[in-house]
């Protein structure tokens, strides 16, 4: 079935350091590709999203590439802050899919 | 907008009680959705509506958890009976209709069941 991988966490930066998060997906079509961040005590928010092969999505800083031939949307942040630091989820949706499949989530610590 | 509302933010209760959780989408979203987090993990999908119909719900759901959004606008989910596993945060959220359309969460109901 559908499904996305996640690296684990935590990952551990200093501020301005350069951050990737990698996410690999498994999808029998062409899935639309999201990016959800959840800082501490909050709830999801979105924070970028892609929906076809090459597409980038950006937000914040953040950007993510949309890689068919990889089956990745890895996300980029050239220099990190503290205000950063939170749990990031990649997630995917199908046409013939109401719900999101989620990855399991990488907690991200930024240390001033 | 408003955004996404969950009512309440904190929920204690004794094993056995019953519970219940309100959520408001945000008002022209037609699709609303429950669900589950516990800690270090992804949501977990408990249910989704289109309106007010209610059209699928997980097969993990175990029949103590209900849930109605009686006329399309507001949603409540109802745990009966919990247990202590039922301890986890509870998520809302809604959309628009397409694939394409990112769901919009609430800050969530964290319930404790003692």
């Amino acid at each position: 079935g559908d499904s996305v991988t996640q690296m684990e966490g935590p990952v551990t930066l200093s501020e301005e350091a350069f951050l990737t998060i990698n996410c690999t997906y498994t999808a029998t079509g062409y899935p639309s590709l999201f990016w959800y961040v959840q800082y501490p005590g909050e709830g999801l928010q979105l924070l970028l999203k892609a929906t076809k092969a090459d597409d980038k999505g950006s937000n914040k800083g953040f950007e993510a590439t949309y890689r068919k031939e990889t089956t990745s949307f890895h996300l980029e942040k050239g220099s990190v802050q503290v205000s950063d630091s939170a749990v990031y989820f990649c997630a995917l949706s199908m046409d013939s899919n109401y719900q999101l499949i989620w990855g399991a989530g990488t907690k991200l610590i930024i240390k001033p | 907008d408003t955004g996404v509302s969950q009512d309440p933010r904190h929920k204690i209760t004794k094993r056995g009680q019953n519970v219940t959780f309100r959520c408001d989408p945000i008002s022209e979203h037609n699709r609303l959705y429950w669900y589950r987090q516990t800690l270090g993990q992804g949501p977990e999908f408990l249910t989704y509506f289109q309106n007010e119909a209610q059209l699928e719900k997980s097969r993990l759901l175990s029949d103590r958890f209900s849930a109605e959004r009686p006329k399309g606008s507001f949603s409540t989910l109802e745990i009966q009976r919990t247990e202590q596993g039922d301890s986890a945060m509870y998520l809302c959220a809604s959309s628009l209709e397409g694939r394409n359309s990112p769901l919009h969460f609430g800050n969530g109901t964290r319930l404790t069941v003692t």
